[in-house]
This record gives C-alpha cells, sequence and structure tokens, in this order.
C-alpha cells in the first residue's frame, strides 16, 4: 500500500519562485492537511480540507495556497518563495470517521529557499 | 487556544533502560492524545493514542498514562532497543476542533549501546 505519497523529495527556490508541493492518499481519506516542521517547534498546521471541495487554514496558512478538487489529492502552493518558508512540509490524511482516528503522514519535501 | 509543552527536549538512556517523556496541554477541552514516532528521513508515525476517558494504555513496550486535573500526559518505553532511538511527539486535540491538533516540539530519544 502507497498510502500518504509526497512529491517531490527535496526542493531549491529562489525567493520569489512557486511552486506547488504534491500530496495523493490512496486510502480514500476524507481529511487530508499538510504541516510545516521546524526545529524545536514540532509540525505546525497549515491548511486542512475535511473533504472535496472544502479547505479551511490552520495555524500559519499565510504565504500558502490549497484546493481539494479530489478525495486524493491535496496540493500546497507556494506563490512567492520567501526564505521563511524553508521548512520540511508534511501532508497528512486520516478517514472522518471519527474525530480520533489517527492520522498518517508521507515521508516529507525538504524546501529550501535562497 | 491549545498550547502543548514537551519535555525533555533531548533523553540519552542506557540500553535496556526506561524512558520517560512528559507532556502538557493548556485546553480542558482536549480529549484525545496520540504519541508519533518520527525516524531520520520519514513522517511521524502513531505509536500509541489515549482518550480522556481513560488513564492508561499499554502496547507491549510502550505505556502512555494521562492525568486530566494536572492536565498532563506521558509515554513510557521500558527495556529499551536501538530501534526506539528517534524524535517522539505528543500531541492533543480537542473535540470542539476536531480538524485541528496541537503538537509538542518533539524529544530526541538515543538508546546508547
Amino acid at each position: 500500500n502507497a498510502g500518504v505519497t509526497q512529491t517531490p523529495k527535496f526542493q531549491v527556490l529562489k525567493t520569489g519562485q512557486s511552486m506547488t508541493l504534491q500530496c495523493a492518499q490512496d486510502m480514500n481519506h476524507e481529511y487530508m492537511s499538510w504541516y510545516r516542521q521546524d526545529p524545536g517547534m514540532g509540525l505546525r498546521l497549515i491548511h486542512y480540507s475535511v473533504g472535496a471541495g472544502i479547505t479551511d487554514q490552520g495555524e500559519v496558512p499565510n504565504g500558502y495556497n490549497v484546493s481539494r478538487s479530489t478525495t486524493e489529492d491535496f496540493p500546497l502552493r507556494l506563490l512567492s518563495a520567501a526564505p521563511s518558508q524553508t521548512s520540511v512540509y508534511f501532508c497528512a490524511s486520516r478517514t472522518g470517521q471519527g474525530w480520533d482516528q489517527p492520522q498518517h503522514f508521507g515521508d516529507g519535501t525538504r524546501l529550501s529557499i535562497l | 487556544g491549545e498550547n502543548v509543552e514537551q519535555h525533555p527536549s533531548t533523553l540519552s538512556v542506557q540500553e535496556g533502560d526506561s524512558a520517560v517523556i512528559k507532556c502538557t496541554y493548556s485546553d480542558s477541552a482536549s480529549n484525545y492524545f496520540p504519541w508519533y514516532k518520527q525516524e531520520l528521513g520519514k513522517g511521524p508515525q502513531l505509536i500509541i493514542d489515549i482518550r480522556s476517558n481513560v488513564g492508561e494504555k499499554k502496547d507491549q513496550r510502550i505505556a502512555v498514562t494521562l492525568n486530566k486535573t494536572a492536565k498532563h500526559f506521558s509515554l513510557h518505553i521500558t527495556e529499551t532497543q536501538p530501534e526506539d532511538s528517534a524524535v517522539y511527539f505528543c500531541a492533543a486535540s480537542p473535540y470542539s476542533s476536531a480538524s485541528k491538533i496541537i503538537f509538542g516540539s518533539g524529544t530526541r530519544l538515543s538508546i546508547r549501546p
């Protein structure tokens, strides 16, 4: 089983460039989310989606856009990259059947903004 | 909003000894507390979780305890092994905001041979 797949694994951007981080899951999960992980700060929620066509902001949404056109995919867009967005990004999914269901994480995208 | 504090940030124990990681939370509405293990280059993986109607839960060498009155919960790993070396995260989720979960800052656990 593939689970949650994130691409690319590594990316270097210049300030001002745009890019899309891809996330796909094959578990038919309704709930998907994006986190960033910075040293000493744990994981912080950027955006999340409770189903296709529905998205909402998390703890640190500024500078990021998301969309959810299908159940499987939840891309994260950086419109104009800034050095403060250098981080490791994780996508996660879980079933919508129960607020206390475990999240499944991808292996992350390591992003550097020069 | 919810705030989760995790201690210690680093922990080194002798192989075979026990390790304990502690977390406190601020929102009394939180009632789901998962623990995640993150190995190098990988995403976090759920290892155990506890709900507010339970005080303790065990799964082989791993146990979690919850004290709702004091708003703290702990992860206990007994008979530690080299493969237990990783970063561990606690988290708390309030039922009223089921789509949001707040993570602690992580504990890097090293097992000395």
